[in-house]
């Protein structure tokens, strides 16, 4: 799988939206982009993914740039309770169920009251 | 739904003591993980399963063995406990969707200390 870069840590106001960027210039064509975020010290938790398009859930938005080398995860209104650690990661099934994953350390988000 | 839920939720262990690891899903799903997190780290697989009577090699197997008998459960396995196997346990189980993708669901985590 295509390694991922973060910034390590970035804070936001409550309120305000959060953008969170993502490289991953290694991906390739077949491989998705996803985003977990870890609270505290919480399991992982699913936020979004998308291969080509942006794409929208009720948590947040996902913005893939065209040549599909980075991307931002948008939290539209932060709240102290999105302040974790957010992973942005690449990942795909291969044939028999194969697959290889790296969660890297991610950003940590500091939503400031 | 219960969702994915591990036992036990922490455990002390002396250098060289053996324990088992239980995680359990009741989403029916084919896919099950095991990963470790390091303090400050992010998460390493370290095996998974992609069905009943499977088990594969994740980033980081040495130390650990696995079994996957039946579909809802995966354990997780140290035979011989080692310091440097102190960390949190995290279990997950997905399914795939649309053939190449999936979303993966994590308990709550195993706090091991190995003295």
């Amino acid at each position: 799988d295509a390694k991922t870069t973060q910034p390590p840590s970035m804070d936001c106001a409550e309120g305000r939206a959060a953008n969170l960027p993502c490289n991953h210039s290694t991906i390739s064509g077949n491989e998705y982009v996803y985003w977990y975020r870890q609270i505290h010290s919480q399991g992982p938790q699913y936020i979004i993914h998308g291969l080509k398009n942006n794409e929208t859930n009720e948590m947040a938005s996902l913005i893939i740039t065209e040549d599909r080398k980075s991307s931002t995860l948008i939290l539209p209104h932060a709240t102290l309770r999105d302040t974790a650690v957010y992973y942005c990661i690449v990942r795909v099934i291969l044939s028999g169920g194969y697959q290889k994953v790296t969660f890297g350390t991610g950003t940590k988000l500091q939503v400031i009251p | 739904n219960a969702g994915v839920t591990q036992t036990p939720k922490f455990r002390v262990l002396k250098t060289g003591q053996s324990m088992t690891l239980l995680c359990a899903q009741d989403m029916n799903h084919e896919y099950m993980y095991w990963y470790r997190q390091d303090p400050g780290m992010g998460l390493r697989l370290i095996h998974y399963s992609v069905g009943e009577g499977t088990t594969a090699k994740g980033e980081v197997p040495d130390g650990y063995n696995v079994s996957r008998l039946k579909k809802q459960n995966f354990l997780l396995g140290l035979e011989s406990a080692a310091p440097s196997q102190t960390s949190v346990y995290f279990c997950a189980s997905s399914y795939l969707t649309g053939g190449s993708t999936d979303t993966q669901y994590f308990g709550p985590g195993t706090r091991l200390t190995v003295l």
